[in-house]
Formats: structure tokens, C-alpha cells, sequence
């Protein structure tokens, strides 16, 4: 069964802090992706990478970076965490074919800023 | 700019019929999805329509009109597992997703 694994499913964190959310996929996919979920807003892309070592900025990557040194892990992480990064973190994976790909998603990382 | 737009949520009853409506407004076109999203999990695909016209996967449906930017999920015979969340999202010309902010569905006996 295809899966995407988010190893952390509750974070609670204090200001300045430094998070690391980690997202592993068994499906040897290309594409992965990072998501922030919020209420009353679309999913808004943070990072996404289409191969090994690759990245490249979504539409809300400030406060962001993300690593990727192995096809099935991509890493978001939060180099100094604020109370507005308290969200729900998905990621997702999808296979390298051109068009639109359909995305399978982590079951999500709520995090708190405190 | 690039819109979706879809109702915040719908109450529909058991065993009934309800249409979930999704518009919108994207720098070209090429195709739009349907997730579903129960609380606390992850979205997981429905449905993918690129042509006009109406697809039908056993309870639930999906119609696209290109022409108006307008898109629909049908969900029959309502079961209580169908509560959840309805993700629009579409896809635009450079092939990157533009997210509806989701129909919460809630179903009552």
C-alpha cells in the first residue's frame, strides 16, 4: 500500500526554537511536497522538490527550508519557530510523469508555537 | 489572480444526495481534483476531471464546465463515513495546484 509517513503527528514548540518535520515515502516518487493547512485557506505550498538535493520555493517558503539528500525523505524545517508558523504540516509525494500527478499525502503534523 | 472558492460547509441527511459546487479563476487550465479529508487524516484522491462533462466513480461524481469554471462533486445514497472534508483544487499552466479552502460535509441520521 502506498504510504507517506510523517513522523510526527503533534509537536508543541517555544518561540526560537528549531523544528524538524520529516517525511518519508516507500513509493520511489520524485516529486515531493511540503503544505501548510489552515483554517478558512487553501493548502499553501512551502517547498517542493523534484529530485535528490533539489528544491524549490512554493508560494510561502519565508521562515522555511527544507533537505533532501535521499529520494524518500524530504525535510521541512523551521530554523527559528514563531506563533504564526502554529499549523497543520503536510507532505506529500506524487511519480515524476509531465501533466497533473495525483498527490498522496502524509496523514499531517500539527504543530504548536507557543 | 488565481481563485478557488467552494462552500464552507454543507449538512446534508443520511441515504440523500448533495452537490458540493467549486469555481475558479486560474492563469490557464489543465484540470481540476477532488480530496476527501476526514478530520485528522490525510487528504486522499478523489477524483481528477481535465474534459467537460461528468464522471462517475460508484457513489460519488464529478462534472467539470471549462467554459464557466465550474466544477461539482456529487455524493449519493449518504452515508455517515461521507463526513468529511471536499478539497477543490485546480491546476494551472504551469502545472502547480491552486487549493480551495475545503467543504466541511456533515451528515445527519
Amino acid at each position: 500500500d502506498v504510504k507517506v509517513t510523517q513522523s510526527s503527528r503533534y509537536l508543541v514548540k517555544r518561540t526560537g526554537e528549531k523544528v524538524f518535520l520529516e517525511c518519508v515515502q516507500d513509493m520511489d516518487h520524485e516529486n515531493m511536497f511540503w503544505y501548510r493547512q489552515d483554517p478558512g485557506l487553501g493548502l499553501r505550498l512551502i517547498y517542493f522538490s523534484y529530485d535528490v538535493k533539489m528544491k524549490e520555493k512554493g508560494d510561502i517558503p519565508e521562515g522555511y527550508s527544507v533537505s533532501r539528500e535521499k529520494k524518500e525523505r524530504f525535510s521541512l524545517i523551521l530554523e527559528s519557530a514563531s506563533t504564526n508558523q502554529t499549523s497543520m504540516y503536510l507532505c506529500a509525494s506524487s511519480p515524476p510523469e509531465a501533466g497533473a500527478n495525483v498527490l498522496t499525502f502524509g496523514a499531517g503534523s500539527r504543530l504548536t508555537v507557543l | 489572480g488565481q481563485n478557488i472558492d467552494q462552500p464552507t460547509e454543507m449538512t446534508a441527511t443520511e441515504g440523500a444526495i448533495v452537490q458540493i459546487n467549486c469555481t475558479y479563476q486560474t492563469s490557464g487550465f489543465n484540470g481540476l481534483f477532488w480530496y476527501q479529508q476526514h478530520a485528522g487524516e490525510a487528504p486522499t484522491f478523489l477524483s481528477y476531471n481535465v474534459l467537460d462533462g461528468l464522471e462517475e466513480k460508484g457513489r460519488f461524481s464529478s462534472f467539470l464546465s471549462r467554459s464557466k469554471g465550474y466544477s461539482y462533486l456529487l455524493l449519493k445514497e449518504l452515508q455517515m463515513k461521507d463526513s468529511a472534508s471536499y478539497l477543490c483544487a485546480a491546476v494551472d499552466s504551469n502545472y502547480q495546484l491552486i487549493w480551495g479552502a475545503g467543504t466541511k460535509l456533515i451528515i445527519k441520521p
